[in-house]
């Protein structure tokens, strides 16, 4: 069955603690890995997209990661405003995608 | 960059009545919007497809009578929730994207949700 997990549900970092999350997924036929930043009351943000295990995307603190059964995203040195949840997605078909279910990030200064 | 716009951001019904939510693309064209629906603690479920000019696309498990889409131009899609029972509570969220082909670099633009509560 395809599925997408995220974990963990939530983590609390300290202002300037790294840390990684992480997306695992069971998708046929991969199409692509989707980050998107989710704040309270609001719609996805869209950060990344990764399509080949091994492929890297960076932008300010954040790095994603993809292998062919996960994908990392990276917090490096965090600040507040970093706060939000974290949604991944499967690409399994055109415009079709499963979300995960998030990961809510509190970054505390 | 694009910018997809939601109205209402939150609203309450009574149970029984009918909730119209829109969703712009404000900036580009979109043939295609989605409608995903997020419970709390919970991942993004898509609900429907609505493709401009022709029928909407739903999702396996999804009333086609309860939850109406029409998509009557390139910048406008609307979902009517008819007959709006409690159990349709429920954050509603639409997206678009503003490219063509493989949405490579450019993810899909959502718009910012609404919260409906049904009484």
């Amino acid at each position: 069955e395809d599925q997408v997990t995220q974990s963990p549900e939530a983590l609390r970092l300290q202002e300037g603690e790294s840390s990684s999350l992480n997306c695992s997924y069971t998708v046929s036929g991969l199409r692509g890995l989707f980050w998107y930043r989710q704040d309270p009351g609001k719609g996805p943000e869209f950060l990344f997209t990764l399509y080949s295990a091994g492929e890297e995307k960076e932008k300010e603190r954040l790095k994603a990661t993809l292998t062919k059964k996960e994908s990392f995203l990276h917090i490096t040195a965090p600040k507040p405003e970093d706060s939000a949840t974290y949604l991944c997605a499967a690409q399994y078909n055109f415009n079709k995608f499963y979300f995960g279910s998030g990961t809510k990030l509190n970054v505390k200064p | 960059g694009a910018v997809v716009s939601q109205h209402p951001s939150w609203v309450i019904c009574k149970s029984g009545t009918s909730v119209k939510i829109e969703c712009r693309s404000l900036d580009f064209q979109a043939t295609t919007m989605f409608w995903y629906r997020q419970f709390p603690k919970q991942s993004l479920m898509l609900m429907a497809t609505s493709n401009e000019g022709s029928k909407a696309t739903y999702e396996q498990g999804v009333e086609k009578d309860k939850f109406l889409i029409n998509h009557a131009s390139l910048t406008l899609s609307t979902l009517t929730v008819t007959s709006a029972h409690p159990e349709d509570s429920s954050f509603y969220i639409c997206s678009a994207s503003a490219g063509t082909g493989e949405p490579r670099n450019y993810g899909y633009t959502f718009g910012s949700g609404t919260r409906l509560t049904v009484v």
